[in-house]
């Protein structure tokens, strides 16, 4: 069965401070992985998409990478700021025809 | 900017009516799908459509169905609505391809009462 676990499940630190998230999936083939940040009461938007021939991906103060081989993902945040308070959600597909594994989500609060 | 509209962002309805949920892309996405968000469960897949006319059941069709008339609009009904039915709900496309991504509506946060 394919599956998408990410960890922790929640966190909190201190703004300026860096974190990062982790995601593990057993989905199979691999086609790619996607990276969302979800506001509260808002729909997720896509920070970052990696398929399998690519380890890195950064989008600002984001930065993913992924591990093919150990099926491991990880999104690193650099210098937190308090609008990065969110759930970030990994997503995994198998293929290019829209079934996609989501994760439960890593919510992550950022204090001052 | 691209972009996914759901018709609403708050809907109360009664328990046993019909419910429309409506929801539009302007990208001219190949693939649609509607989600329920619950807490601690994450996002469910309920129907999604490759093509016009065409849908498919997720992981959670019961008490649902889909409509997808036209390419750019895909519309949830809930036949009789239930509380068990409250819920965010997510419209979201696609296009296809290997570096494919989801673009996701707003959400409707729905309650039955």
């Amino acid at each position: 069965k394919n599956q998408v676990e990410q960890s922790p499940q929640s966190l909190i630190i201190l703004e300026g401070k860096n974190c990062t998230l982790q995601c593990n999936y057993t989905v199979s083939p691999f086609s790619n992985l996607r990276w969302y940040k979800q506001d509260t009461g808002r729909g997720p938007v896509s920070l970052t998409i990696m398929t399998f021939s690519e380890n890195t991906k950064s989008n600002g103060r984001y930065t993913a990478t992924l591990d093919a081989d150990t099926k491991q993902s990880s999104l690193h945040i650099t210098a937190s700021q308090l609008s990065d308070s969110a759930s970030y959600i990994c997503v995994v597909s198998p293929d290019p025809d829209g079934k996609s594994t989501f994760g439960d989500g890593t919510t992550l609060t950022v204090k001052p | 900017d691209v972009k996914v509209t759901q018709s609403s962002r708050y809907l109360v309805k009664r328990t046993g009516e019909k419910v429309f949920l409506e929801c539009v892309q302007d990208m001219d996405h190949e693939n649609m799908f509607w989600y329920r968000q619950d807490p601690g469960l994450g996002l469910r897949l309920i129907y999604f459509s490759y093509d016009v006319k065409m849908k498919e059941k997720g992981d959670i069709p019961e008490g649902y169905s889909v409509s997808r008339e036209k390419k750019e609009r895909f519309s949830l009904i809930l036949e009789s609505a239930s509380t068990n039915q409250t819920s965010m709900y997510l419209c979201a496309s696609s296009t296809i391809g290997y570096n494919y991504g989801y673009t996701f509506g707003s959400g409707t946060r729905l309650t039955v009462v």
